[in-house]
């Protein structure tokens, strides 16, 4: 089964910090993504990584896949509370599946 | 924006008893989706729609589950007899194209309660 981990599992900071969250795998995918989730919503697309080694950015948000395309990580900038919620990295298992990572629970004290 | 649309976003049923869940995809999308969600756990795929057939299911997707499209707006999933353990969020998704890297939009849910 090729899971996804995602660490940490949680995650509290005080606004206006930094933080760094990790998406790892044995396995290489051909593409992966991230999500956003906040509670009664469905996970909301971030973000699709393709190329080894690519960079994203999305406001204060940077997302980075691994040059061999096992792992990836999501940095926030100067984090807010509105950028609570629960991050989710998903990769295509199929052309019609998607398979999701356990999640990193965020929250931004103000 | 279009959006992907469920009802009901709460249903509490007796164990045993049958649920319809039911979601409106985006109108132009070709290909239909559901995932659940037990609390505290992963998103986990369920079934895969296209053409009115089903292309994928996992194996939580046994004989007690059922996918429609019974017209050209709505997605439905049947559960027919519940279980405690179906309870859980139910999130309908559709896309345009069937690709791995393309996106699934999704519903914002139906929680599913069994007593």
């Amino acid at each position: 089964t090729q899971l996804l981990e995602q660490s940490p599992q949680f995650l509290s900071i005080q606004e206006g910090e930094n933080l760094t969250v990790y998406c790892n795998s044995s396995s290489v995918f051909s593409s992966l993504q991230w999500y956003r989730q906040e509670p009664g919503e469905g996970p909301v697309l971030l973000v699709t990584v393709v190329t080894g080694g690519e960079v994203k950015k999305l406001k204060r948000l940077t997302f980075q896949f691994g040059d061999a395309r096992k792992d990836s990580s999501l940095h926030i900038t100067a984090a807010q509370p509105g950028d609570t919620g629960l991050y989710l990295c998903a990769r295509g298992s199929s052309a019609s599946k998607i398979i999701f990572g356990s999640g990193t629970r965020l929250s931004i004290r103000p | 924006e279009p959006e992907v649309t469920q009802t009901p976003s709460h249903q509490v049923t007796q164990m045993g008893q049958e649920v319809i869940l039911r979601c409106v995809p985006i109108s132009n999308h070709l290909y239909f989706y559901w995932y659940r969600q037990i609390l505290g756990q992963k998103v986990e795929f369920l079934v895969s729609f296209y053409n009115n057939e089903i292309s994928e299911k996992s194996e939580i997707f046994d004989d007690q589950f059922s996918v429609e499209r019974p017209d050209g707006s709505n997605f439905t999933l049947k559960i027919r007899s519940t279980k405690l353990e179906d309870s859980a969020m139910y999130f309908c998704a559709s896309s345009y194209f069937i690709d791995s890297n393309q996106p699934q939009h999704f519903g914002d849910g139906t929680r599913l309660s069994i007593l």
